[in-house]
């Protein structure tokens, strides 16, 4: 998974928690990503970061919230977790751009009850 | 809107033969297009990228084709085997650097039997 690790992979919570995923890369690229990939839908985006503290909203942005301190680290915050939020979440990194080609995470999994 | 559409959305075969996935996209202004397979349980792997004016790229047992004119991209897979069970999907990138690049198909799930 190209130098990528994604933490927790697996996660239970209930409904108003908040919940935190991180994913960590080794390979120094620029950009990073958080997808969403449920059933029936295409991976949909939630945020990027194109470099350190330099974030921006995906087409499904709406109760997530992400900080870049650093290169290597890009997180993921569900404010108050929602049972809609049920799915299974994706980090991928690029070099360059958006349009390069994306190296993918493991996944985390997480239920929302 | 930029749409991605893949066909069928499961697939059976058997090992050891053919198949061939499909992809039809609207997005514009199109800059390269992306074929990806997803192992279950695990994140999209990059199987092959095709610009506009490339028709014909090959990866092993993995032939992508593009037709730029009609909008349509296929995976054809030569001799098929039980690791060749996953999902593809297909992503096509417009020319513009905008907020949205990417847009992704529901993928093709492809189960290879004994």
């Amino acid at each position: 998974d190209a130098g990528i690790t994604q933490s927790p992979r697996h996660k239970v919570t209930e409904t108003g928690t908040p919940v935190t995923l991180r994913c960590h890369q080794t390979e120094n690229h620029r950009y990073m990503y958080w997808y969403r990939q449920d059933p029936g839908h295409g991976l949909r985006l939630i945020h990027y970061s194109y470099g350190v503290k330099d974030t921006d909203k995906g087409e499904v942005s709406d109760g997530y919230s992400v900080s870049r301190s650093k290169t290597e680290d890009f997180l993921l915050t569900l404010e108050s977790a929602t049972s809609s939020q049920t799915s299974v979440y994706f980090c991928a990194i690029s070099e360059t751009g958006e349009w390069e080609t994306q190296y993918f995470g493991p996944g985390t999994r997480l239920l929302v009850l | 809107k930029n749409q991605v559409e893949q066909s069928p959305q499961s697939l059976i075969i058997l090992e050891g033969k053919n198949c061939t996935l499909q992809c039809n996209y609207t997005v514009s202004p199109f800059s390269n297009l992306r074929w990806y397979k997803q192992d279950t349980g695990r994140g999209p792997v990059s199987l092959t990228i095709m610009t506009f004016s490339e028709n014909t790229k090959s990866n092993g047992r993995y032939t992508a084709t593009l037709d730029a004119d009609t909008k349509q991209s296929s995976l054809h897979i030569t001799a098929s085997q039980l690791s060749d069970s996953a999902s593809y999907i297909c992503v096509v990138s417009v020319r513009d650097t905008g907020r949205r690049a990417l847009t992704f198909g529901s993928g093709t799930r492809l189960q290879v039997q004994p």
